[in-house]
């Protein structure tokens, strides 16, 4: 089956700074990925969609100048959470699909915690 | 919008019990998902309805679409242990842009108790 890869698994940083979180398509081309918040004992909330080579669409209430994300190739998506607070702490979880229309596959998350 | 509502929200029963999770959409769409998720995991993909009238079964766990009624059903047979964690439906949601978008049931904690 496809797999997706994200990395760091989980991840502790200072408030203020910044931490950048990769999504990886290892066996297929991703033409879109999306990226997922979610907090403890909730679902996922969509945030942002991104396809290679274009800017990403962000969700409502999603703010695009904290969340960057970037999709430069189609195996690597990153999303960039800038100036992180407490609040920020959650699982992002990003997903992958090779042609629209077909299942998107998952990766296995990232626990951030900003202290 | 398209809503999607899973019922129960939770879930405690016994080993070898029979139970059915319930997954309602308020909008027509053509794909739905369960997934699996375990404590501090990402989603497992359990199966994936494309069409109305779809059954699949993997193990004990069978999972049904009705797009008429815009109705999914998880069903759960002879409970197990291992068959404990949190179950979400998701819905494929065509955009009026026109791209597209899972959207999540709020998803059910299931506990199988011995």
């Amino acid at each position: 089956g496809a797999v997706v890869s994200q990395h760091p698994s989980w991840v502790i940083c200072k408030s203020g700074t910044s931490v950048k979180i990769e999504c990886r398509s290892l066996d297929f081309q991703a033409t879109t990925m999306f990226w997922y918040r979610q907090f403890p004992k909730q679902s996922l909330m969509l945030m942002a969609t991104s396809n290679e080579g274009s800017k990403a669409t962000y969700e409502q209430g999603v703010e695009k100048d904290k969340f960057l994300i970037n999709h430069a190739s189609l195996t690597l998506s990153t999303l960039t959470v800038t100036s992180a607070h407490p609040e920020d702490s959650s699982f992002y979880i990003c997903s992958a699909e090779d042609s629209p229309d077909t299942e998107a596959f998952f990766g296995q998350g990232t626990r951030l915690t900003v202290v | 919008e398209l809503k999607v509502e899973q019922n129960p929200l939770f879930l405690s029963m016994q080993e070898g019990k029979n139970y059915t999770i319930y997954c309602n959409y308020s909008t027509t769409s053509d794909r739905l998902y369960w997934y699996r998720q375990d404590p501090g995991k990402s989603l497992e993909s359990l199966f994936v309805l494309l069409s109305n009238g779809a059954v699949k079964q993997e193990g004990r766990l069978m999972a049904s679409l009705d797009t008429k009624a815009r109705l999914s059903t998880l069903h759960i047979t002879a409970a197990v242990h291992d068959l404990s964690a949190t179950y979400f439906c998701a819905v494929d949601l065509i955009t009026q842009g026109g791209s597209e978008k899972l959207v999540f049931g709020k998803g059910t904690k299931l506990t199988v108790n011995p």
